[in-house]
């Protein structure tokens, strides 16, 4: 069974910083592109990051690039988020999500149940 | 970016209905479209892909239609497990925009 497993969120001021993680199970890791995916509270979904599969092609949303890092430990299989410079409007349930290709794009087929990062002072 | 503008953004229906969901795209996305569920405190569901293709495991009851910027996303009979928020995403480009989201509430 495809498990992907969130944590390390929490309570961190305005310009702070905090790591999350994603554990995942029940698949070939190595195999699959990786995503962050977050959604505000009250809002809908918003595409943060992703990752291939080898950690080596990195891509963000404008609005964290170069605030935020996403990585991965194949040999762990564990995908991570390095958030920096925290905004009190990144308040937010951080989703990872594992992806798959289609002959029309990319789908998120499995994901997490999300972790709570609140930005607050 | 693409836009994805989705209507209505809530509803009401009784259990067996049929609902109808829309979602239009600013740019011509083809068939790149999906359609996920998600439900308070769990893990978004992905239901169909390439804008009607129906993800393994997913019931018969959901399907998608559309090409080019208009989408529509159906469920034939609902029932008491589908009331969630459902989403449209175009998988055309990057970001991958998902739509605001459309709230479907027993009546």
């Amino acid at each position: 069974e495809v498990q992907l497993v969130e944590s390390g969120g929490g309570l961190v001021q305005p310009g702070g910083s905090l790591r999350l993680s994603c554990a995942a199970s029940g698949f070939a890791f190595s195999n699959y592109w990786m995503h962050w995916v977050r959604q505000a509270p009250g809002k809908g979904l918003m595409w943060v990051s992703r990752v291939n599969s080898d950690g080596s092609v990195t891509t963000y949303a404008d609005s964290v690039k170069g605030r935020f890092t996403i990585s991965r430990d194949n040999a762990k299989n564990t995908l991570y988020l390095q958030m920096q410079s925290l905004r009190v409007e990144e308040t937010a349930v951080y989703y990872c999500a594992r992806s798959t290709t289609t002959i029309f794009g990319v789908v998120f087929d499995y994901w997490g149940q999300g972790i709570l990062v609140t930005v607050s002072s | 970016d693409i836009q994805m503008t989705q209507s209505p953004s809530s509803l009401s229906a009784s259990v067996g209905a049929r609902v109808t969901i829309t979602c239009r795209a600013s740019q011509p996305i083809a068939r790149y479209l999906s359609w996920y569920q998600h439900k308070p405190g769990k893990a978004p569901n992905l239901l169909i892909y390439a804008a009607s293709s129906l993800h393994s495991g997913v019931p018969s009851r959901f399907s998608g239609s559309g090409s080019g910027t208009d989408f529509t996303l159906t469920i034939s009979s609902l029932q008491p497990e589908d009331f969630a928020t459902y989403y449209c995403q175009e998988t055309y480009s990057t970001p991958q925009t998902f739509g605001q989201g459309t709230k479907v509430e027993i009546k």
